[in-house]
Protein backbone atom coordinates (compact mmCIF):
# COMPACT_ATOMS: atom_id res chain seq x y z
CA UNK A 1 0.00 0.00 0.00
CA UNK A 2 1.04 3.56 -0.56
CA UNK A 3 2.89 5.22 2.26
CA UNK A 4 4.49 8.58 2.85
CA UNK A 5 8.04 8.34 4.06
CA UNK A 6 9.51 11.22 5.98
CA UNK A 7 13.13 12.24 5.94
CA UNK A 8 15.03 12.73 8.16
CA UNK A 9 13.79 10.43 10.89
CA UNK A 10 15.06 12.86 13.51
CA UNK A 11 16.20 16.46 13.43
CA UNK A 12 17.77 18.58 16.18
CA UNK A 13 18.18 22.34 15.72
CA UNK A 14 18.63 25.52 17.73
CA UNK A 15 15.77 27.86 18.43
CA UNK A 16 15.50 30.45 15.69
CA UNK A 17 16.80 28.15 12.96
CA UNK A 18 14.65 26.81 10.15
CA UNK A 19 13.61 23.16 10.06
CA UNK A 20 12.97 21.30 6.82
CA UNK A 21 11.33 17.90 6.65
CA UNK A 22 10.71 15.91 3.51
CA UNK A 23 8.11 13.37 2.51
CA UNK A 24 8.11 10.98 -0.42
CA UNK A 25 5.24 8.85 -1.61
CA UNK A 26 4.69 6.17 -4.20
CA UNK A 27 1.49 6.64 -6.21
CA UNK A 28 -0.72 9.43 -7.50
CA UNK A 29 -2.52 11.42 -4.85
CA UNK A 30 -5.39 13.86 -4.50
CA UNK A 31 -3.83 15.75 -1.65
CA UNK A 32 -1.07 15.61 0.92
CA UNK A 33 -1.42 16.67 4.52
CA UNK A 34 1.03 17.42 7.29
CA UNK A 35 0.24 16.69 10.92
CA UNK A 36 2.03 17.33 14.18
CA UNK A 37 2.03 15.11 17.26
CA UNK A 38 3.28 16.01 20.69
CA UNK A 39 4.63 13.05 22.62
CA UNK A 40 1.97 10.44 23.35
CA UNK A 41 -0.92 12.62 22.22
CA UNK A 42 -3.22 12.89 19.24
CA UNK A 43 -2.26 14.33 15.89
CA UNK A 44 -3.07 17.90 14.98
CA UNK A 45 -3.66 18.90 11.38
CA UNK A 46 -1.27 21.58 10.13
CA UNK A 47 -1.85 22.05 6.44
CA UNK A 48 -3.35 20.37 3.37
CA UNK A 49 -2.00 20.86 -0.12
CA UNK A 50 -3.91 19.63 -3.16
CA UNK A 51 -2.25 17.85 -6.05
CA UNK A 52 -2.72 20.87 -8.33
CA UNK A 53 -0.99 23.20 -5.87
CA UNK A 54 2.77 23.68 -5.66
CA UNK A 55 3.18 25.73 -2.51
CA UNK A 56 1.16 26.73 0.49
CA UNK A 57 1.81 28.90 3.52
CA UNK A 58 0.33 29.00 6.98
CA UNK A 59 2.01 31.27 9.50
CA UNK A 60 5.59 30.02 9.94
CA UNK A 61 4.85 26.91 7.89
CA UNK A 62 5.61 26.53 4.22
CA UNK A 63 4.70 23.37 2.33
CA UNK A 64 5.77 22.52 -1.19
CA UNK A 65 4.56 19.70 -3.39
CA UNK A 66 6.31 18.27 -6.42
CA UNK A 67 4.04 15.67 -7.99
CA UNK A 68 6.60 14.82 -10.68
CA UNK A 69 9.02 13.72 -7.97
CA UNK A 70 6.26 12.49 -5.67
CA UNK A 71 7.65 14.51 -2.81
CA UNK A 72 6.71 17.27 -0.41
CA UNK A 73 8.58 19.37 2.07
CA UNK A 74 7.54 21.13 5.26
CA UNK A 75 9.56 24.16 6.30
CA UNK A 76 9.17 25.66 9.76
CA UNK A 77 10.81 29.06 9.91
CA UNK A 78 12.22 30.70 13.03
CA UNK A 79 11.65 27.56 15.07
CA UNK A 80 10.71 27.68 18.73
CA UNK A 81 11.17 25.17 21.55
CA UNK A 82 7.40 24.65 21.43
CA UNK A 83 7.77 23.28 17.88
CA UNK A 84 9.39 20.18 19.37
CA UNK A 85 7.17 17.31 18.21
CA UNK A 86 6.85 14.59 15.60
CA UNK A 87 5.69 15.63 12.15
CA UNK A 88 3.87 13.30 9.78
CA UNK A 89 2.83 13.52 6.18
CA UNK A 90 -0.31 11.78 5.06
CA UNK A 91 -1.57 11.03 1.57
CA UNK A 92 -4.88 10.10 -0.01
CA UNK A 93 -4.82 7.85 -3.05
CA UNK A 94 -6.21 9.41 -6.20
CA UNK A 95 -7.71 6.09 -7.23
CA UNK A 96 -10.40 6.60 -4.69
CA UNK A 97 -10.96 4.75 -1.49
CA UNK A 98 -10.98 5.73 2.09
CA UNK A 99 -7.43 5.55 3.20
CA UNK A 100 -5.31 8.35 4.53
CA UNK A 101 -1.89 6.78 4.83
CA UNK A 102 0.64 8.18 7.27
CA UNK A 103 4.40 7.95 7.20
CA UNK A 104 6.61 7.08 10.17
CA UNK A 105 7.26 10.73 10.97
CA UNK A 106 10.16 13.06 11.65
CA UNK A 107 11.00 13.78 15.25
CA UNK A 108 11.99 17.44 15.59
CA UNK A 109 13.79 18.69 18.67
CA UNK A 110 14.29 22.43 19.01
CA UNK A 111 16.83 23.42 21.62
CA UNK A 112 16.26 26.64 23.54
CA UNK B 1 -9.10 20.32 22.12
CA UNK B 2 -9.94 18.99 18.67
CA UNK B 3 -13.56 18.08 19.34
CA UNK B 4 -12.80 14.36 19.41
CA UNK B 5 -12.78 12.79 22.86
CA UNK B 6 -11.38 9.38 23.70
CA UNK B 7 -11.84 7.43 26.90
CA UNK B 8 -10.11 6.06 28.80
CA UNK B 9 -6.78 7.83 28.32
CA UNK B 10 -4.88 4.89 29.79
CA UNK B 11 -5.83 1.23 30.04
CA UNK B 12 -4.01 -1.77 31.42
CA UNK B 13 -5.62 -5.11 30.73
CA UNK B 14 -4.78 -8.77 31.04
CA UNK B 15 -4.82 -11.07 28.06
CA UNK B 16 -8.07 -12.67 29.15
CA UNK B 17 -9.92 -9.41 29.81
CA UNK B 18 -12.59 -7.75 27.71
CA UNK B 19 -12.58 -3.98 27.51
CA UNK B 20 -13.84 -1.25 25.21
CA UNK B 21 -12.38 2.01 23.97
CA UNK B 22 -14.76 4.87 23.34
CA UNK B 23 -14.56 7.77 20.92
CA UNK B 24 -16.99 10.65 20.66
CA UNK B 25 -17.17 13.59 18.26
CA UNK B 26 -19.69 16.42 18.05
CA UNK B 27 -18.26 18.04 14.96
CA UNK B 28 -21.00 16.82 12.68
CA UNK B 29 -18.53 14.60 10.82
CA UNK B 30 -19.69 11.61 8.84
CA UNK B 31 -16.50 9.55 8.92
CA UNK B 32 -14.68 8.04 11.87
CA UNK B 33 -11.47 6.06 12.06
CA UNK B 34 -9.43 3.87 14.38
CA UNK B 35 -5.64 3.99 14.09
CA UNK B 36 -2.98 2.04 15.97
CA UNK B 37 0.33 3.69 16.74
CA UNK B 38 3.15 1.45 17.92
CA UNK B 39 6.61 2.63 18.81
CA UNK B 40 8.80 3.40 15.79
CA UNK B 41 6.09 2.35 13.32
CA UNK B 42 3.86 4.39 11.02
CA UNK B 43 0.30 4.98 12.04
CA UNK B 44 -1.72 1.92 11.02
CA UNK B 45 -5.26 2.47 9.80
CA UNK B 46 -7.49 -0.18 11.39
CA UNK B 47 -11.10 0.66 10.57
CA UNK B 48 -13.05 3.32 8.72
CA UNK B 49 -16.71 4.09 9.19
CA UNK B 50 -18.72 6.29 6.87
CA UNK B 51 -22.25 7.21 7.91
CA UNK B 52 -22.14 4.43 10.50
CA UNK B 53 -21.18 1.76 7.97
CA UNK B 54 -17.82 0.09 8.02
CA UNK B 55 -16.10 0.81 4.73
CA UNK B 56 -12.58 -0.33 5.47
CA UNK B 57 -11.14 -3.14 7.53
CA UNK B 58 -7.41 -3.39 7.15
CA UNK B 59 -6.89 -7.06 7.93
CA UNK B 60 -7.25 -6.42 11.62
CA UNK B 61 -7.38 -9.51 13.88
CA UNK B 62 -10.83 -10.43 15.11
CA UNK B 63 -9.83 -9.77 18.70
CA UNK B 64 -10.47 -6.13 17.75
CA UNK B 65 -14.15 -5.48 17.09
CA UNK B 66 -15.38 -1.99 16.12
CA UNK B 67 -18.87 -0.64 16.64
CA UNK B 68 -20.41 2.57 15.37
CA UNK B 69 -23.91 2.96 16.83
CA UNK B 70 -24.33 6.48 15.41
CA UNK B 71 -22.28 9.05 13.58
CA UNK B 72 -21.03 10.63 16.82
CA UNK B 73 -19.76 7.54 18.59
CA UNK B 74 -17.24 4.85 17.80
CA UNK B 75 -16.15 1.96 19.97
CA UNK B 76 -13.34 -0.54 19.78
CA UNK B 77 -14.11 -3.72 21.69
CA UNK B 78 -11.08 -5.66 22.83
CA UNK B 79 -10.85 -9.29 23.91
CA UNK B 80 -8.07 -11.83 24.41
CA UNK B 81 -5.41 -9.36 23.34
CA UNK B 82 -1.71 -10.10 23.08
CA UNK B 83 1.19 -8.10 24.57
CA UNK B 84 2.14 -6.93 21.07
CA UNK B 85 -1.23 -5.16 20.90
CA UNK B 86 0.07 -2.66 23.43
CA UNK B 87 0.06 0.69 21.65
CA UNK B 88 -1.55 4.11 21.42
CA UNK B 89 -4.99 3.78 19.84
CA UNK B 90 -6.15 6.92 18.10
CA UNK B 91 -9.62 7.80 16.97
CA UNK B 92 -10.19 10.40 14.28
CA UNK B 93 -13.10 11.92 12.42
CA UNK B 94 -13.49 13.87 9.22
CA UNK B 95 -16.29 15.48 7.30
CA UNK B 96 -16.20 12.67 4.79
CA UNK B 97 -13.93 9.77 4.02
CA UNK B 98 -10.65 10.67 2.41
CA UNK B 99 -9.40 13.95 0.96
CA UNK B 100 -10.23 16.01 4.02
CA UNK B 101 -8.64 17.10 7.26
CA UNK B 102 -8.90 14.56 10.06
CA UNK B 103 -9.40 15.56 13.67
CA UNK B 104 -7.77 13.25 16.18
CA UNK B 105 -8.54 12.40 19.76
CA UNK B 106 -5.80 12.32 22.39
CA UNK B 107 -5.61 8.56 22.19
CA UNK B 108 -5.86 5.65 24.60
CA UNK B 109 -2.54 4.23 25.78
CA UNK B 110 -3.19 0.50 26.02
CA UNK B 111 -0.90 -1.89 27.84
CA UNK B 112 -1.61 -5.61 27.65
CA UNK B 113 -0.01 -7.62 30.43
Amino acid sequence: SQQGEEDPQALSIQEGENATMNCSYKTSINNLQWYRQNSGRGLVHLILIRSNEREKHSGRLRVTLDTSKKSSSLLITASRAADTASYFCATDESTGGFKTIFGAGTRLFVKA
Amino acid sequence: ETGVTQTPRHLVMGMTNKKSLKCEQHLGHNAMYWYKQSAKKPLELMFVYSLEERVENNSVPSRFSPECPNSSHLFLHLHTLQPEDSALYLCASSQKTGYTEAFFGQGTRLTVV
